[in-house]
């Protein structure tokens, strides 16, 4: 009955390799988001999507393909991997209400090492 | 776009007494202010917001406040304990349509001293 999953937990693999984390979410939430957050704690937006239509796209690296294939999953797929993706990915959902506030819910996080 | 300082970025007490993590944000349009707990090896948690419409709310030993005027908030966590041990996040962002970023500071590392 977890809120927000991901899998896999841990990725460890080569430069240059292609992987993919998958996210769902289980709130009935419109929006999904995509944050990586570095060594030092700093969590990043990467991208957004609000019923499978992306919203948030950030300055990242167009080897980073998010796909959504319903309000429920957005998965992140990364193309020839660098020693500077590794990093622990998060996954979130929200509900944005026109009178309330963007309450996003985390998922447990991807620990990325790329050797 | 918005921009949220968080200061310490460490900060020690000793088991029971008072922290405080104070955020300062720059974008006016900001009304949604929640605060982010994210213990060792799992995602952040919201553990309490504050919107523009409040100057102060509390939820058990954990209270928010918030100036407008001076665009900041703070965090404030009595009778601290062990389990309070965790990096904080505070954020901002505007609400109604189109508003889904969250901007986030910078952390602040809390280490609560038995």
């Amino acid at each position: 009955d977890t809120a927000v999953s991901q899998t896999p937990k841990y990725l460890v693999t080569q430069m240059g390799n292609d992987k993919s984390i998958k996210c769902e979410q289980n709130l009935g939430h419109d929006t999904m988001y995509w944050y990586k957050q570095d060594s030092k704690k700093f969590l990043k937006i990467m991208f957004s999507y609000n019923n499978k239509e992306l919203i948030i796209n950030e300055t990242v690296p167009n080897r980073f393909s998010p796909k959504s294939p319903d309000k429920a999953h957005l998965n992140l797929h990364i193309n020839s991997l660098e020693l500077g993706d590794s990093a622990v990915y998060f996954c979130a959902s929200s509900q944005v209400r026109l009178a309330g506030g963007n309450e996003q819910f985390f998922g447990p996080g991807t620990r990325l090492t790329v050797l | 776009g918005e921009n949220v300082e968080q200061h310490p970025s460490t900060l020690s007490v000793q088991e029971g007494d008072s922290a405080v993590i104070k955020c300062t944000y720059s974008d006016s349009a900001s009304n949604y202010f929640p605060w982010y707990k994210q213990e060792l090896g799992k995602g952040p948690q919201l553990i309490i917001d504050i919107r523009s419409n409040v100057g102060e709310k509390k939820d058990q030993r954990i209270a928010v406040t918030l100036n407008k005027t001076a665009k900041h908030f703070s965090l404030h966590i009595t009778e601290t304990q062990p389990e309070d041990s965790a990096v904080y996040f505070c954020a901002a962002s505007p609400t109604g349509a189109g508003s889904y970023q969250l901007t986030f500071g910078k952390g602040t590392k809390l280490s609560v001293i038995p």
